[in-house]
């Protein structure tokens, strides 16, 4: 059975933290992994990474993908309380769904 | 920017009754899918749809649920009857051409409670 599995599932920081988010899986036929921040209703959209070693960044972002070991990791640095979210892995397979790991809470303090 | 629309926001119904929650994709995306979250738990897939027919059903999606493009813009998820456990925010997404290439985008949501 496909299957995303995030950690921490929760984190709490201060500000200027820099935090990581890590994201394993088991997924047949894997064509990418996406990043989305789920603040209060739809996830949007951060990154999606199909090849290993290639990071990929936006501002404090970055995310990473490793297919030989099956995980990715996001970086977040120097962190703000606008970052507090619900971050979501997911991994679309062949066909095009989204497998969805179960999230990992950041709450960053002021 | 072009984005997703679903209405309604939240819809309150009661078990047995059927319902529709209608998705508005974005213009040139070719590439559909119905996804839930109960609340507290993951993002699940439902259903993709391409070239107007499923490409891809979960079990979830039962013979209770139906998606339809009746129109070219609209996309349509539709409960019969709906069951206490149908609770549960639906997100509509689409994507580009390309099942798997291109980032899929997400509207803001259709919480649905079944009382």
């Amino acid at each position: 059975e496909d299957k995303v599995v995030q950690s921490p599932l929760s984190l709490v920081v201060h500000e200027g933290d820099t935090v990581t988010l890590n994201c394993s899986y088991e997924v047949t036929n894997f064509r990418s992994l996406l990043w989305y921040k789920q603040e209060k209703k739809a996830p949007t959209f951060l990154f999606m990474l199909t090849s290993s070693g290639i990071e990929k960044k936006s501002g404090r972002l970055s995310s990473i993908l490793d297919k030989k070991e099956l995980f990715s990791i996001l970086n977040i640095t120097a962190t703000q309380t606008g970052d507090s979210a619900v971050y979501l892995c997911a991994v679309r397979n062949q066909g095009g769904k989204l497998i969805f790991g179960q999230g990992t809470e950041l709450s960053v303090k002021p | 920017e072009p984005e997703v629309t679903q209405t309604p926001s939240h819809q309150v119904t009661q078990m047995g009754q059927e319902v529709i929650l209608r998705c508005v994709p974005i213009s040139n995306h070719l590439y559909f899918y119905w996804y839930r979250q109960i609340l507290g738990q993951k993002v699940e897939f439902l259903v993709s749809f391409y070239n107007n027919e499923i490409s891809e059903k979960s079990e979830i999606f039962d013979d209770q649920f139906s998606v339809e493009r009746p129109d070219g813009s609209n996309f349509t998820l539709k409960i019969r009857s709906t069951k206490l456990e149908d609770s549960a925010m639906y997100f509509c997404a689409s994507s580009e051409q390309g099942a798997w290439t291109g980032e899929l985008f997400f509207g803001e949501g259709s919480r649905l409670t079944v009382l």
